[in-house]
């Protein structure tokens, strides 16, 4: 099983430059989320989708914004580039609702420079 | 806001040596808290899952606590080896769909 997929890897950006990271995933979760780790930070959640259709700011959503394509996909969106959002970003997912089943399984991560 | 907090920020220990790595968070109304694994340049691996009405959960050498009442988790990691090295992460679930999550613990077992 693939579980969750991130692309690309790794990017260099320009300050006001564009990019879309995308996130899919095949274990048929309801649950989608978009993280930045920064060092001595931890995670801090950027946006979340509860469902298909459905998306939500969390802690730090400024610069960022975030389509919920259909159920397996999830994308992030930085429209205009600051150094700030230099960081590690990663896409989760887990099944809604289900007492017992609520593991986090996370992609492998973006590692975003932005000049 | 939420707070998790992780101390030590870093451990290093010999091979073979018991530890405990600390999680604290300042609400007590969780819903769950699970301890991750994280390698390096990698994603985070799920260790453990503990809902609120649970105290402890183990999965081999590994066992974790919860004390809801002073807010604190703690793992437990038995017979450490060297490939247990890694950051260690707590994520506390409050509201229905987000997780806070410690800056995590990062350990080296030494051979």
């Amino acid at each position: 099983n693939a579980g969750v997929t991130q692309t690309p890897k790794f990017q260099v950006l320009k300050t006001g430059q564009s990019m879309t990271l995308q996130c899919a995933q095949d274990m048929n979760h309801n649950s989608m989320y978009w993280y930045r780790q920064d060092p001595g930070m931890g995670l801090r959640l950027i946006y979340y989708s509860a469902s298909e259709g459905t998306t939500d700011k969390g802690e730090v959503p400024n610069g960022y914004n975030v389509s919920r394509l259909n159920k397996r996909e999830f994308s992030l969106r930085l429209e205009s580039a600051a150094p700030s959002q230099t960081s590690v970003y990663f896409c989760a997912s887990k099944l809604q609702g289900t007492i017992g089943n609520e593991k986090l399984f996370f992609g492998s991560g973006t590692q975003l420079s932005v000049l | 806001k939420q707070e998790v907090t992780q101390i030590p920020a870093a451990l290093s220990v010999p091979e073979g040596e018991n530890l405990v790595l600390n999680c604290s968070f300042t609400d007590s109304a969780i819903y769950n808290l699970q301890w991750f694994r994280q390698d390096p340049g990698k994603g985070l691996t799920s260790l453990l899952l503990i809902q609120s009405s649970q105290r402890e959960q183990t999965s081999g050498r590994l066992n974790a606590s919860l004390d809801k009442s002073s807010g604190r988790s703690t793992l437990y990691i038995a017979a450490s080896q060297p490939g247990d090295s890694a950051t260690y992460l707590c994520a506390v679930k409050y509201n229905f769909n987000k997780f806070y999550f410690g800056s995590g613990t990062k350990l080296n077992v030494k051979p």
